[in-house]
């Protein structure tokens, strides 16, 4: 069965960099691209960008270029997300998700909160 | 980038029928995607590209898409169905997630 399974939670002071990790099994790692999203207390979901992992290739939410960077390790069948120069309202429960042909995410990992406090 | 509207929340009796929409500029030439949300779980897709049902998920639910509303249609609602709903759609190379609608069971 497909899995994704994320790094445990993080607490960062404001402008640090985190990296969470979502370790993919079940399926052909390399079929899939990998998506990163978001979501804040309370709030909706927000959509971060995403990583073929068959070439590397990206595409990131225009919100987040220049902070945010996303690869992915095909000999551990893991993706990462980078997140850089922190700040407060990046506090956020943070999913990886599997992505279909057609950008729908048909598989979510289990959610990766990220706390940003002084 | 494209917006979605979504209804804040509906309410629906238990055993009958909700339908939760998600309006866009000509939202039907898009695939739309539908997510449940239940408190304190990551999201779990429940229709994709407006009609089909991944494995696993009940004949009761069923989605449609035409002009600028695509819809969400939950029959026989129980009390297991209430959570947050999203739509969502790809769009310029980027992904518009609807505000999510809250359906409540009575």
């Amino acid at each position: 069965q497909v899995q994704l399974v994320q790094s445990g939670p993080e607490v960062k002071k404001p402008g640090a960099s985190v990296k969470v990790s979502c370790k993919a099994s079940g399926y052909t790692f390399t079929s899939h691209s990998i998506s990163w999203v978001r979501q804040a207390p309370g709030q909706g979901l927000e959509w971060m960008g995403w990583i073929s992992a068959y070439n590397g290739n990206t595409n990131y939410a225009q919100k987040l270029q220049g902070r945010v960077t996303m690869t992915a390790d095909t000999s551990t069948n893991t993706a990462y997300m980078e997140l850089r120069s922190l700040r407060s309202d990046d506090t956020a429960m943070y999913y990886c998700a599997r992505t279909g042909t057609t950008t729908y995410f048909d598989y979510w990992g289990q959610g990766t909160l990220v706390t940003v406090s002084s | 980038s494209y917006d979605l509207t979504q209804p804040l929340s509906v309410s629906v009796a238990l055993g009958q029928t909700a339908r939760i929409t998600c309006g866009g500029n000509n939202i039907g030439s898009y695939n739309v995607h539908w997510y449940q949300q239940k408190p304190g779980q990551a999201p779990v897709l429940v229709i994709y590209r407006d009609v089909k049902r991944p494995s696993g998920i009940p004949e009761r639910f069923s989605g449609s898409n035409s002009g600028n509303t695509a819809t969400l249609t939950i029959s026989r609602a129980q009390a297991g169905d209430e959570a947050v709903y999203y739509c969502q759609v790809w769009d310029s190379s980027t992904v518009a997630f609807g505000g999510g609608t809250k359906l409540t069971v009575l």
